[in-house]
């Protein structure tokens, strides 16, 4: 059973568009949903985190939303950069502060 | 000092070996982490202690064996593993270990390979 799942799998697009990242996820029961960025073969850098009670957040050119009812989180990036290319993973935060991963979303800007 | 600090960064044992893997971090942080990534997957999580005592053990081998000697370093023992067991290694702290707004920091991983 996929508990969170992310569409999609693989982006590429031209430097300067601005992109959707799509995450849903199983069980509403959730405490906390939060965005990484990991970059090939290195650990993952915690980029946005959107409490249960709230329906967004945003850093610089990141903003994240939250549908708690629809199970469904997206992660907007504005004016995108070759310094983006990265992968995305979401995660559900259950109990416990328990991470639950989706299996992310490969971004590359081209130049 | 925010960041989470992981040594060895690279680590190649055979299966009778037997190692470590360190993690630490001087946040103030009272919940740290281990998860497993295998390439191209997603992290999934080991261990979890709060307040330097294990409160989440996802079902993990005992060839794997934690341990949290203080609130600021967090230990991963290795004994007798396969080849399977190659993956990178994530340490993770965060302020609290239960429900709440807190945001995990991740080290920069070990790496790990079983021959």
């Amino acid at each position: 059973k996929q508990e969170v799942t992310q569409i999609p799998a693989a982006l590429s697009v031209p430097e300067g568009e601005n992109l959707v990242l799509n995450c849903s996820f199983t069980d509403s029961a959730i405490y906390n949903l939060q965005w990484f960025r990991q970059d090939p073969g290195k650990g993952l850098t915690s980029l946005l985190l959107i409490q249960s009670s709230q329906r967004e957040q945003t850093s610089g050119r990141l903003n994240a939303s939250l549908d708690k009812s629809s199970g469904r989180s997206t992660l907007y990036i504005a004016a995108s950069q070759p310094g983006d290319s990265a992968t995305y993973l979401c995660a559900k935060v259950e109990y416990g502060n328990k991470l639950v991963f989706g299996a992310g979303t490969i971004l590359r800007v081209k130049s | 000092d925010t960041e989470v600090t992981q040594t060895p960064k690279h680590l190649v044992m055979g299966m009778t070996n037997k190692k470590s893997l360190k993690c630490e971090q001087h946040m103030g942080h009272r919940a740290m982490y281990w998860y497993k990534q295998k390439a191209k997957k997603p992290p999934e999580l080991m261990f979890v202690y709060s307040y330097e005592k294990l409160s989440i053990n996802e079902s993990v081998p005992s060839r794997f064996s934690p341990e949290c000697p203080n609130s600021s370093l967090l230990n991963l023992h290795l004994h007798a593993l396969q080849p399977e067991d190659s993956a990178l290694y994530l340490c993770a702290s965060s302020r609290q270990g239960f429900a709440g707004a807190n945001v995990l920091t991740f080290g920069a991983g070990s790496r790990l390979t079983v021959l």
